[in-house]
């Protein structure tokens, strides 16, 4: 199947800072990029939706200007984590959708685990 | 998309098979079930899909019941790298932006020696 990576695997830092995870797909062009958080013992939830070129397309509760996404390429798109607080403290992850043999199909990538002290 | 019911978790010999259910009684015609499994801390991984036909893979095989209101994922021999929580997602055909994959709480599957 194809990879989709995610950079940094965990960070941590200081309330009130910003972090930028990086989400790629590493052997194809996605059409479209995913943005998911995990708390610890839930399920994933949706977080935005992200196509190459355009803005974001956020879920209800999640703030946009919190949770920045760039979309600039069909390979990369970006979270940004602005003024991070403890509670911004989750699992963060991004998945990728490209078109494949079987129709579409959709990848996700390792996983960011962020911890805001 | 319709929703589905899965069991919260379930225990599997290793070496055996393990079949998960999922009931989706509301599916619709033109849904597919999907399914994904997520080990501890790492993203989910793309298992196998289908739409009315049994579907098998290099990883498992899905049995989907004629009125396709429920299915079985079927790993044939189950290995403890096999312990994760595997969730079950009916959907609308993916298209390039549209139909977003949600998941529900799954079923933690635990293979033991």
């Amino acid at each position: 199947g194809a990879v989709v990576s995610q950079h940094p695997s965990r960070v941590i830092c200081k309330s009130g800072t910003s972090v930028k995870i990086e989400c790629r797909s590493l052997d194809f062009q996605a059409t479209t990029m995913f943005w998911y958080r995990q708390f610890p013992k839930q399920s994933l939830m949706l977080m935005a939706t992200s196509n190459e070129g355009s803005k974001a397309t956020y879920e209800q509760g999640v703030e946009k200007d919190k949770f920045l996404i760039n979309h600039a390429s069909l390979t990369l798109s970006t979270l940004t984590v602005t003024s991070a607080h403890p509670e911004d403290s989750s699992f963060y992850i991004c998945s990728a959708r490209v078109f494949g043999t079987g129709g579409y199909e959709q990848y996700f990538g390792p996983g960011t685990r962020l911890t805001v002290t | 998309d319709a929703k589905t019911t899965q069991p919260t978790s379930m225990d599997c010999a290793e070496g055996r098979a393990a079949n998960l259910p999922c009931n989706h009684s509301t599916i619709s015609g033109n849904e597919y079930v999907y399914w994904y499994r997520q080990i501890h801390s790492q993203g989910p991984q793309y298992i196998i899909h289908g739409l009315k036909n049994n579907e098998t893979n290099e990883m498992a095989s899905l049995i989907i019941t004629e009125d396709r209101k429920s299915s079985t994922l079927i790993l044939p021999h189950a290995t403890l790298r096999d312990t994760a929580v595997y969730y079950c997602i009916v959907i609308g055909v993916l298209t390039g932006g549209g139909n977003k994959l949600t998941f529900g709480t799954g079923t933690q599957l635990k293979v033991e020696l």
